[in-house]
């Protein structure tokens, strides 16, 4: 699976907009770009992904560049509840393929 | 219940002593795996079930880690001897299949190896 970076940590102001970066430059083809968040001390939730096209569900909203070299991950109205880490992972939508966790975003929402 | 449950949720053990953890998937779910997350670090992949084909045992740390999953349904991973840096805490998720990347968690087994 090819690898992602994210920024190590951002904070973002409560009832606005956060926006979090994924880079995914190695990524190929057939992999799906996948989105999941880790509130402290629960497990981790899965929030959206998608493939090229920009997807938008009741959590959030997943903008995919042209190139898929990278995407964004739009909470659009951020609540102290959004706190957490957010992990950007892909994958190939196929049997045996497990998902690899990286360090993730720590994100914190101020009021 | 609605969600993936994992007992116990808090599990303190002596060194040397072997524990099991439980897993009850959500109903209807063929794929089931085990991750655990060591204090302030990322998710590290244990082992996953995909319905009666062979589980893939690539993330187990050592021979002392073992898992089973009776009739498709509830697992339990076991660790023998427990050493010290075995204090983690265990993650469960299941699936609606092994290709879907949408898995639920469960809330963990925290264990404590003293």
């Amino acid at each position: 699976d090819a690898k992602t970076t994210q920024p190590p940590s951002m904070d973002c102001a409560e009832g606005r907009a956060a926006n979090l970066p994924c880079n995914h430059s190695t990524i190929s083809g057939n992999e799906y770009v996948y989105w999941y968040r880790q509130i402290h001390s629960q497990g981790p939730q899965y929030i959206i992904h998608g493939l090229k096209n920009n997807e938008t569900n009741e959590m959030a909203s997943l903008i995919i560049t042209e190139d898929r070299k990278s995407s964004t991950l739009i909470l659009p109205h951020a609540t102290l509840r959004d706190t957490a880490v957010y992990y950007c992972i892909v994958r190939v939508k196929a049997a045996g393929n497990k998902l690899t966790f990286g360090g993730g975003t720590r994100v914190l929402v101020k009021p | 219940g609605a969600g993936v449950s994992q007992s116990p949720s808090n599990k303190v053990t002596e060194k040397g002593k072997d524990v099991e953890l439980r897993c009850d998937p959500i109903s209807g779910h063929t794929a089931l795996y085990w991750y655990r997350q060591s204090l302030g670090q990322g998710l590290e992949f244990l082992i996953y079930f995909q319905g009666n084909s062979a589980p893939d045992k690539s993330g187990l740390p050592s021979d002392r880690f073992s898992a089973e999953r009776t009739g498709g349904s509830v697992s339990t991973l076991t660790i023998q001897r427990t050493q010290q840096e075995d204090s983690a805490v265990y993650l469960c998720a299941s699936s609606l299949g092994i290709v879907t990347g949408e898995l639920f968690f469960g809330e963990g087994s925290r264990l404590t190896v003293l």
